[in-house]
């Protein structure tokens, strides 16, 4: 199976804040890595795919990047309704796996 | 509208059973793979098992292998899921999702997602 390992687990931050998120891949995946925001209670939400591509009406805040094993989510300018879970997902190969999730808290 | 609505969790004693169902709509059901991905309490996402759009293919997560069986009636724009000989592990809100882009396996990630059920496994 191929693991995934986010950092940090947990990140204070605060409006206006530039905040990335790092995801690593056990094996290389290539540029099949998916990004996901859940907020208490609710369904995760796709925001990225393809590791760089950025879901239809997601804000234009939200960017990743990466390839092979090491990717990142960006967050340019913090805002009140990204404070949330987010998740980084492969689809690489069989078994589809997640990260263990990042935190956005507020500072 | 493009929705996915969970229904059949609840609360079952270790080794019993319980099915889930996903109903669709809104989308070409039978064109999309689809997954059951669950959420133990306070933890993070874990995928189950997924199902071609034809129902021909199936997988599973370890965990789960031999014990849960994925299904789907594209005439019903229904999925499924039979759990069976459940343990306190497997507590958790199950999501079901769509395959985003018609893709070939095994390049499946989720652009929709329904609101969950919650199986509770506790005598």
């Amino acid at each position: 199976d191929i693991q995934m390992t986010q950092s940090p687990s947990t990140l204070s931050a605060s409006v206006g804040d530039r905040v990335t998120i790092t995801c690593r891949a056990s094996q290389s995946i290539s540029s099949w890595l998916a990004w996901y925001q859940q907020k208490p209670g609710k369904a995760p939400k796709l925001l990225i795919y393809k590791a760089s591509s950025l879901e239809s009406g997601v804000p234009s805040r939200f960017s990743g990047s990466g390839s092979g094993t090491e990717f990142t989510l960006t967050i340019s300018s913090l805002q009140p309704d990204d404070f949330a879970t987010y998740y980084c997902q492969q689809y690489n190969s069989y078994l589809w796996t997640f990260g263990q999730g990042t935190k956005v808290e507020i500072k | 509208e493009v929705q996915l609505l969970e229904s059949g969790g609840g609360l079952v004693q270790p080794g019993g059973s319980l099915r889930l169902s996903c109903a669709a709509s809104g989308f070409t059901f039978s064109s999309y793979a689809m997954s059951w991905v669950r959420q133990a309490p306070g933890k993070g996402l874990e995928w189950v098992s997924a199902i071609s759009g034809s129902g021909g293919s199936t997988y599973y997560a370890d965990s789960v292998k031999g014990r849960f069986t994925i299904s789907r009636d594209n005439s019903k724009n229904t999925l499924y899921l039979q759990m069976n000989s459940l343990r306190a592990e497997d507590t958790a809100v199950y999501y079901c999702a769509k395959e985003a882009t018609s893709s070939p396996y095994p390049y499946w990630y989720f652009d929709l997602w329904g609101r969950g059920t919650l199986v509770t496994v506790s005598s």
